[in-house]
């Protein structure tokens, strides 16, 4: 497809598990990022990748959470020993970089619940 | 820290109705984004502003980026149903970063 796909699209998991969640960027995006979303809020900026610059990793919110980029394709987000408050959207975005860095093309996210 | 102020943060409008939803912050902005996004959707980009005092149409929005670069608001022109969803506005910083700092979030309710 020629969007952004993420995958699982839901992930039901128990507290204290490990979860891994994919995203597939546009092709040719060299920019890749990852936002959390709660229930009916704005998007939380987690981590930004660009190309073989180190990531900026500043909106990660403890050191559960961490993300891997493969060149400039496939991500994912490990979130470990989940907590409840990790239930939320977590959403993947791709851009070119430069000046169209700041338009950013969303996936349709992956819904977790941590029960 | 940069914050995104929108409001109001629910609209509720019958079809026809002309609405604005307007995003502030006392930061300056490189540029700012619009987004709609749409229940069990990710967002979905409908303009960038980048010059202070721009204006941008798409068919029946209209958004302005103010000339500080610091609000923007986005009118909407006989609002339709298809109009419902969660608008969002995003600002972008300066420099290297690729981070957007996005609003809360206006949702909008078009009733036929």
């Amino acid at each position: 497809g020629a969007g952004v796909s993420q995958s699982p699209s839901n992930k039901v998991t128990e507290k204290g598990k490990d979860v891994e969640l994919r995203c597939d960027p546009i092709s040719g995006h060299t920019a890749l990022y990852w936002y959390r979303q709660r229930l009916g809020q704005g998007l939380e900026f987690l981590i930004y990748f660009q190309g073989n610059s180190a990531p900026d990793k500043s909106g990660l919110p403890s050191d559960r959470f961490s993300a891997e980029r493969t060149g400039e394709s496939v991500s994912t987000l490990t979130i470990q020993r989940t907590q409840q408050e990790d239930s939320a959207v977590y959403l993947c975005a791709s851009s070119l970089g430069g000046a169209q860095r700041k338009s950013q093309y969303f996936g349709p996210g992956t819904r977790l619940l941590v029960l | 820290t940069q914050l995104l102020e929108q409001s109001p943060q629910f609209l509720s409008i019958q079809e026809g109705e002309n609405l604005t939803v307007y995003c502030n912050s006392s930061s300056v902005f490189s540029s700012l984004q619009w987004y709609r996004q749409e229940p069990g959707e990710g967002p979905v980009l409908l303009v960038t502003v980048v010059t202070g005092g721009e204006v941008k149409k798409l068919k029946r929005l209209t958004f302005q980026f103010g000339d500080a670069r610091k609000d923007s608001s986005l009118h909407i022109t006989a609002a339709q149903p298809g109009d419902t969803g969660l608008y969002l506005c995003a600002g972008a910083g300066w420099g290297n970063t690729g981070k957007l700092i996005f609003g809360q979030g206006t949702t909008l309710q078009v009733k036929p």
